[in-house]
């Protein structure tokens, strides 16, 4: 079965530029989603499509997608920011990657 | 605006049977997919199952194929998951959310509906 991989943890300064990376066997050639999840909150797609975002997501996130990596990008990082994110894509089912929890220092 | 509120939820031994709905407003329901995700306690998300806006098409994870249905009454703008023979790995909060087709991605989310599978 299809398996995505984050790292389990980023730490990122405030007002920096946090990566999450996502990797899987060919990613490129799949579109992948992203959501944020606060402490028991539900999830909230921040990034479609590989590089879209709904409406109320600010600009500062941002995706990038290929090869074996997808990355979701957030610029000037703010402590609300910190939560859980996943990555999400389609094979045979739907695919989430682990998780990677997001620090601001 | 959209609103997804799942309900149906609590405690359950195993081997026994439980119904989960998702009451479903401020769309035209019956235009949309349907998915469960569910979340385990301190894990991650998990696909569980989709309905095609019509009911006609359903799909299921291996984790839950032949134990759980996924159903939808497009008159009372509900979505259902029918779950039999429940187990302990099954505990999860369960989320219902939207989707424009089967594989796409989802913008709306429940609350969700806490199941916990103990004897």
């Amino acid at each position: 079965s299809y398996e995505l991989t984050q790292p389990l943890s980023v730490s990122v300064a405030q007002g920096q530029t946090a990566t999450i990376t996502c990797g899987g066997n060919n990613i490129g050639s799949k579109s992948v989603h992203w959501y944020r999840q606060r402490p028991g909150q539900a999830p909230v797609l921040v990034i479609y499509r590989d590089n879209n975002r709904p409406s109320g997501i600010p600009e500062r996130f941002s995706g990038s997608n290929s090869g074996t990596t997808a990355t979701l990008t957030i610029s000037r990082a703010q402590a609300a920011d910190e939560a859980d994110y996943y990555c999400q894509v389609w094979d045979s089912s739907a695919v989430f990657g682990g998780g990677t929890k997001l620090t601001v220092l | 605006q959209v609103q997804l509120v799942e309900s149906g939820g609590g405690v359950v031994q195993p081997g026994r049977s439980l119904r989960l709905s998702c009451a479903a407003s401020g769309f035209t329901f019956r235009t949309y997919a349907m998915h469960w995700v569910r979340q385990a306690p301190g894990k991650g998300l998990e696909w569980v199952a989709v309905i095609s806006f019509d009911g006609d098409n359903k799909y299921y994870a291996d984790a839950v194929e032949g134990r759980f249905t996924i159903s939808r009454d497009n008159a009372n703008n509900t979505l259902y998951l029918q779950m039999n023979s429940l187990r302990p790995e099954d505990t999860a909060m369960y989320f219902c959310t939207r989707d424009i087709i089967l594989t796409g991605y989802w913008e709306y989310w429940g609350q969700g509906t806490q199941v916990t599978v103990s004897s």
